[in-house]
């Protein structure tokens, strides 16, 4: 399997512009959770589902973030407006409900000017 | 709530040294343990687990014992290596009802030859 599969990579944007970024989970994994890193506040989650459902959402900053998960090999994080603030690593992880271990994409960097 | 706690980096070593990471953690009920290790550029990765008390999590030359009356999960290794240089992670899940991870800060590892 390829792991999880994060794009882009790096994102630079300016202020107030749209960013959206996208996360193929592992095949057969049934949870996805999406964490922002940042040297402040370290890894923070955000929100995570499972089964394609929403189950807790507390994290998301404000409501400037979105996050959708059409299927179950599809998320998106959508940041609109963005902001210098929002500027930070963005990981998505996937797990199988039956196992421990959170398996972690490559993650985006993301960059607001 | 329930929370990690990780001793502040970064940890400088010399190649061969002993290496201890301390953690601990607050948490109701019984939670399970977890090291994840990040090295530069990537995502985080499973490091080792414990699932109950007294149980001990081990790879590639770590370890580390959950410790229930004391709340602890610290990390260790006999002998470092320069590729052990990487940000080491602390985190519990409180139980059987989330598949939710908890996070420490972070302890950032530096190893020298």
């Amino acid at each position: 399997d390829a792991g999880v599969i994060q794009s882009p990579r790096h994102e630079v944007t300016e202020m107030g512009q749209e960013v959206t970024l996208r996360c193929k989970p592992i095949s057969g994994h049934d949870y996805l959770f999406w964490y922002r890193q940042t040297m402040m506040r370290g890894l923070e989650l955000l929100i995570y589902f499972n089964n394609n459902v929403p189950i807790d959402d507390s994290g998301m900053p404000e409501d400037r973030f979105s996050a959708k998960m059409p299927n179950a090999s599809f998320s998106t994080l959508k940041i609109q407006p963005s902001e210098p603030r929002d500027s930070a690593v963005y990981f998505c992880a996937s797990s199988y409900h039956e196992a421990d271990e959170q398996y972690f994409g490559p993650g985006t960097r993301l960059t607001v000017t | 709530g329930n929370s990690v706690t990780q001793m502040e980096g970064p940890v400088t070593l010399s190649e061969e040294a002993f290496l201890t990471i301390n953690c601990t953690y607050t948490a109701t009920g019984y939670p399970s343990l977890f090291w994840y290790v990040q090295y530069p550029g990537e995502g985080l990765q499973l490091l080792l687990k414990a699932t109950k008390a007294d149980d001990k999590g081990s790879n590639k030359g770590f370890e580390a014992t959950y410790r229930k009356e004391t709340t602890s999960f610290h990390l260790e290794k006999g002998s470092v290596q320069v590729s052990d240089s990487a940000v080491y992670f602390c985190a519990l899940r409180e139980g059987y009802n989330t598949d939710k991870l908890i996070f420490g800060t972070g302890t950032r590892l530096q190893v020298f030859p």
